[in-house]
């Protein structure tokens, strides 16, 4: 029973374009949701989160977008560069748990 | 400020026999959490400890895992005996109490041969 899914195993965009990467979940108490971004041979890196009570969260060129009705978030990566090439996990909290998607590798062609 | 500690970085053994990964947590961050990552998939959680008191092991193996964080500070991850399905990436994160994210180690690949 996966809590939180991430649909889409892998993702190519042009450099310069807009990456946008999906997440579902099914747990409506989970209060945090999380970003987190994984080159090989390394652990998983903080990237951005979102409360539960808000709907966008902005970094730089990182957006997060919640829709808790659809029990959907997004990532948004504009403009995307070849060095955000990784795989990218969606997490979602509960109870100070985390519980990740599967990831999805990014790979910005240059 | 240094970032979680892991050892070793890769441990390849034969199955049947034990096995341990350490970790040391940033300094300050009261919560640790160990994560098994099979290939293709998401972090799992195995454990979580809010200092030296292990307050979710509920997906821990018990007949053959076991975890320790003497004084709330580093921790231990065993496995005895280990199995071929063991094979996977090892994951120790923390957290501070009030926190939101986990900051990573780089994690320990076991292969058990």
């Amino acid at each position: 029973d996966q809590q939180v899914k991430q649909n889409s195993p892998s993702l190519s965009v042009q450099e310069g374009r807009i990456s946008i990467l999906n997440c579902d979940y099914t747990n409506s108490m989970f209060d945090y949701f999380l970003w987190y971004k994984k080159y090989p041979a390394e652990g998983p890196t903080f990237l951005i989160s979102i409360s539960s009570i808000k709907d966008k969260n902005e970094d730089g060129r990182f957006t997060v977008f919640l829709n808790k009705s659809a029990k959907h978030l997004s990532l948004h990566i504009v403009p995307s560069q070849p060095g955000d090439s990784a795989v990218y996990f969606c997490a979602a909290r509960s109870a100070r748990q985390l519980t990740f998607g599967s990831g999805t590798q990014l790979t910005v062609l240059p | 400020e240094a970032g979680v500690v892991q050892s070793p970085r890769y441990k390849i053994i034969e199955k049947k026999q034990p096995v341990a990964f350490w970790c040391n947590p940033i300094s300050g961050h009261n919560t640790l959490y160990w994560y098994r990552q099979n290939l293709g998939q998401g972090p799992e959680l195995l454990i979580r400890y809010e200092n030296e008191e292990a307050v979710d092991d509920s997906q821990l193996p018990k007949d053959r895992f076991s975890a320790e964080r003497l004084k709330g500070v580093d921790s231990t991850l065993k496995i005895q005996p280990a199995e071929l399905g063991d094979s996977a990436v090892y994951l120790c994160a923390s957290s501070k109490r009030q926190g939101t994210e986990a900051f990573f180690g780089q994690g320990t690949r076991l292969t058990v041969v």
